[in-house]
């Protein structure tokens, strides 16, 4: 079955820095990625997602990539706020219609 | 205002108790989920149900019971055969299984006492 691994579990950045985080999967027949963001004490909210036919997809400061032939994808944020720090969690869409979902990757902003 | 609901926001139980927790959607999606957080972890699901009256297994059912009666409606009880009950349980609803995008609800708090 799909297991997804995420990567680094815990990332801190430099107020305005960019921040990458990284996916792996092993199911090719997966073709759906999204990213959720965490904030402490609530459910996650979905910020971008990716289907196997693109290869990038963009909205504002958050970009996702995606390898299909490396079987990786990647969330990365440009000019990172305050309100950017929160747990960040991938997933991929299995041959069963099910979400498996990385780890997770807590992203601090210092100030 | 549509959306998911998910109540109560905290919730406490002693040893031995079964419990429901209540997810509700007004979003006419088809296909509801229940998943367990614990912290530092990511999600594993519980059980999904993609059509009234009708519910599966997901990876960790264990323990767990759940009903769909309703379209808007997806209980989950957690019974006393649950070994280790305490976590963060998330609701979630798609507009089907196979249109992949999921919403979440605010999550509830079970600890047992």
């Amino acid at each position: 079955g799909e297991n997804v691994e995420q990567h680094p579990s815990t990332l801190s950045v430099q107020e305005g820095d960019s921040a990458v985080i990284k996916c792996t999967y092993s199911d090719s027949a997966s073709n759906y990625f999204p990213w959720y963001k965490q904030e402490l004490g609530k459910g996650p909210q979905l910020i971008i997602d990716i289907r196997s036919n693109v290869g990038e997809k963009k909205d504002q400061r958050i970009a996702v990539t995606l390898n299909k032939t490396a079987k990786h994808f990647s969330l990365h944020i440009t000019e990172t706020q305050p309100e950017d720090s929160a747990v960040y969690f991938c997933a991929a869409l299995d041959s069963n219609y099910q979400l498996i979902w990385g780890a997770g990757t807590k992203l601090i902003i210092k100030p | 205002d549509g959306g998911i609901t998910q109540s109560p926001k905290y919730l406490f139980r002693k040893e031995g108790q079964n419990v429901t927790l209540s997810c509700e959607q007004n979003l006419n999606h088809d296909a509801m989920y229940w998943y367990r957080q614990d912290p530092g972890q990511g999600l594993r699901l519980i059980y999904y149900s993609q059509i009234v009256n009708d519910f599966q297994k997901g990876d960790i059912a264990e323990g767990y019971s759940v009903s769909r009666e309703k379209k808007e409606s997806f209980p989950l009880t957690v019974t006393s055969a649950q070994k280790n009950p305490t976590a963060f349980y998330l609701c979630a609803s798609g507009r089907d299984q196979s249109t992949d995008t999921q919403y979440f609800g605010p999550g509830t708090r079970l600890t047992v006492l």
